[in-house]
Parts: C-alpha cells; sequence; structure tokens
C-alpha cells in the first residue's frame, strides 16, 4: 500500500467513549501532522511530530492525545469528547519539517460524537 | 483572525470554459503558496504551487497567479472539465513552515 493512510474512515462515538485514530504513511517522511477539519472553516492544525518528537501542540485540549511510535505512525486518542468536536480529522506527512508545505494527506477519519 | 481567505464557498462552470478561483491572504511573510483540491471521501491532493518570488506557475490546465502587491492569487483551470469538479483549498507557508488553509471554494463544471 501507498501514501497516506486512516483508519477507521468513520467513526461515531459517545461523549465517555476511548477511541483511537490511526494514520500509517509508506511514503518514507520524517514529518506527519494532525488537522482538523469543520463544517465551513479551514484546515485547522491540531499537532507536528517531526523524527518521532512533538514539535508544536496548536492549543489543542487535552482530551486529544497524539502519539508517534514511529516515524511511519501517528495516532490520535481520543477521551470525554464533546459534540463539537465532531470534524473531519486529516492526517499529513512531508519529507521533513523544514519542507512541511510540501504535505500529502490521507483520506481522513469523519468522526461523530453522539 | 483568518490569514488565508476563500471568499467565494461555490462556484458553477460550464464544461469547456475557464475556472477562476481565488484566494486572499494578510500575512506578508508568506512565501509559498498552493492549491489543494480536494474530493469526497479523499485527502486534499497538492495541485499546483507557487514561489513569492515569481508572479506565474503554469501546469497543463492549471496556471496559479500571484499579485503580491494585493496579496491575491488565483488558480485558472483552463479548459475545465467535469473531472475537475470538487473542493478547492488555497494554502500558504512562510519559510517553509506550516501550511495555513483557506475555508475553500467548491466547484462544479456543468456539462
Amino acid at each position: 500500500e501507498t501514501g497516506v493512510t486512516q483508519t477507521p474512515r468513520h467513526l461515531v462515538m459517545g461523549m465517555t467513549n476511548k477511541k483511537s485514530l490511526k494514520c500509517e504513511q509508506h511514503l518514507g517522511h520524517n514529518a506527519m501532522y494532525w488537522y482538523k477539519q469543520s463544517a465551513k472553516k479551514p484546515l485547522e492544525l491540531m499537532f507536528v511530530y517531526s523524527l518521532e518528537e512533538r514539535v508544536e501542540n496548536n492549543s489543542v485540549p487535552s482530551r486529544f492525545s497524539p502519539e508517534c511510535p514511529n516515524s511511519s505512525h501517528l495516532f490520535l486518542h481520543l477521551h470525554t469528547l464533546q459534540p463539537e468536536d465532531s470534524a473531519l480529522y486529516l492526517c499529513a506527512s512531508s519529507v521533513g519539517q523544514g519542507k512541511s508545505y510540501e504535505q500529502y494527506f490521507g483520506p481522513g477519519t469523519r468522526l461523530t460524537v453522539t | 483572525d483568518q490569514q488565508v481567505k476563500q471568499n467565494s464557498p461555490s462556484l458553477s462552470v460550464q464544461e469547456g470554459r475557464i475556472s477562476i478561483l481565488n484566494c486572499d491572504y494578510t500575512n506578508s511573510m508568506f512565501d509559498y503558496f498552493l492549491w489543494y483540491k480536494k474530493y469526497p471521501a479523499e485527502g486534499p491532493t497538492f495541485l499546483i504551487s507557487i514561489s513569492s518570488i515569481k508572479d506565474k506557475n503554469e501546469d497543463g490546465r492549471f496556471t496559479v497567479f500571484l499579485n503580491k502587491s494585493a496579496k491575491h492569487l488565483s488558480l485558472h483551470i483552463v479548459p475545465s472539465q467535469p473531472g475537475d469538479s470538487a473542493v478547492y483549498f488555497c494554502a500558504a507557508s512562510a519559510e517553509g513552515g506550516k501550511l495555513t488553509f483557506g475555508t475553500g471554494t467548491r466547484l462544479t463544471i456543468i456539462p
């Protein structure tokens, strides 16, 4: 498989649930990103990892917890979410953080919080 | 405060005609601009980019124009084809840093 993959593609969860989103890139990139896309809003950068180290956290609530065990995998752990967290969550990767404008995106996980 | 703005949420164009998508930005530090295309149920895919040292970049049917004094860029698609129907995002970067995206314009090509 090539490119950036994300699982699951769709997720419905209650506010008390704990779930995780997974992203995997097969491009040999060293930087990975989580974005949130809400309706009628720009893509919002949530987290940036470079060489498995978190280099940016854009004031994201602690109910979102990222994990990057290696340069190919990125997780977003979710717990006690709110309905307003319902959105499309996109993962992306780039060769390195210094060339973060050349990003390749996965298909996203459509999250619905009930 | 949105630093990258796409003021037209949607645009409809007849097949074969020119599609023009517009984008404005406020941050004068931006030096690299990109257009991404997104189909439903897929992630955004890179389409074309331009550096601030240029005012035009062309790739087949797609041309991006940059007007630095007006802090404005546009994407021209000619001729427009039904497969061009998608949401187009404008994005900008400063010194190779993180991307700042616009809200997107949904382009519909009418056969």
